[in-house]
């Protein structure tokens, strides 16, 4: 599926609970990203990795977490803490960014959450 | 930090016309500028980028310019087809070891082309 996989596709959060959504790429890329859509809102970022075990925060990062374990993984949980978390969440990642150069992404194909 | 307002938010064009989506972004250590293609219900895919070092970049009905004086970049499309009906973003990054090494998005222009 373009080498990086997200899942589940479609995820249902009750009230209070916490979700974690799946990135997993095997491109050998050493940057990942998590995105958030809404409609005619374009991509927010929420947090991104350059490496293993660093991730920054993104525009959006409140009530949201990850972890980068392993190159190939960006799990991204959703807490109760984010109180509107309704969205198409798209994972991404690249070559490395380097000083001079920087990448296209390769996206993910998505994981709606839905609050019910 | 980088902020990118893209226009129009809607366009629509007959078939065969050329399309134009126009960027700016506020980041004046931003060089790198890609533009993605969203078709409903799909992953973003990277169908053109530019670099600071050069004004224009053509592959084949796809061209994006770019005027760092201006901080501005256009994307065209030339004779339009059906297929190119999708939501289109653009994007500006900056590089180096300052600043933030993510992409800033566009809100996406939706291109609907009439047969």
């Amino acid at each position: 599926d373009g080498g990086i996989t997200q899942s589940p596709k479609y995820l249902f959060r009750k009230e209070g609970q916490n979700v974690t959504l799946s990135c997993e790429q095997n491109l050998n890329h050493d940057a990942m990203y998590w995105y958030r859509q809404d409609p005619g809102q374009g991509l927010r970022l929420i947090y991104y990795s350059q490496i293993v075990n660093d991730f920054q925060k993104g525009d959006i990062a409140e009530g949201y977490s990850v972890s980068r374990e392993k190159k190939e993984s960006f799990p991204l949980t959703v807490t109760s803490a984010q109180k509107n978390p309704t969205a198409f969440y798209l994972c991404a990642s690249s070559r490395a960014t380097g000083m001079r150069l920087n990448y296209g992404y390769t996206f993910g194909s998505g994981t709606r959450l839905t609050v019910v | 930090g980088e902020n990118v307002e893209q226009h129009p938010s809607t366009l629509s064009v007959q078939e065969g016309d050329s399309a134009v989506i126009k960027c700016t972004y506020s980041d004046s250590a931003s060089n790198y500028f890609p533009w993605y293609k969203q078709e409903l219900g799909k992953r973003p895919q990277l169908i053109i980028d530019i670099r600071s070092n050069v004004g224009e970049k053509k592959d084949q009905r796809i061209a994006v310019t770019l005027n760092k004086t201006a901080k501005h970049f256009s994307l065209h499309i030339t004779e339009t087809q059906p297929e190119d009906s999708a939501v289109y973003f653009c994007a500006a990054s900056p590089q180096g070891d300052t600043g933030r090494r993510a992409l800033t998005f566009g809100s996406g222009t939706r291109l609907q082309v009439q047969p």
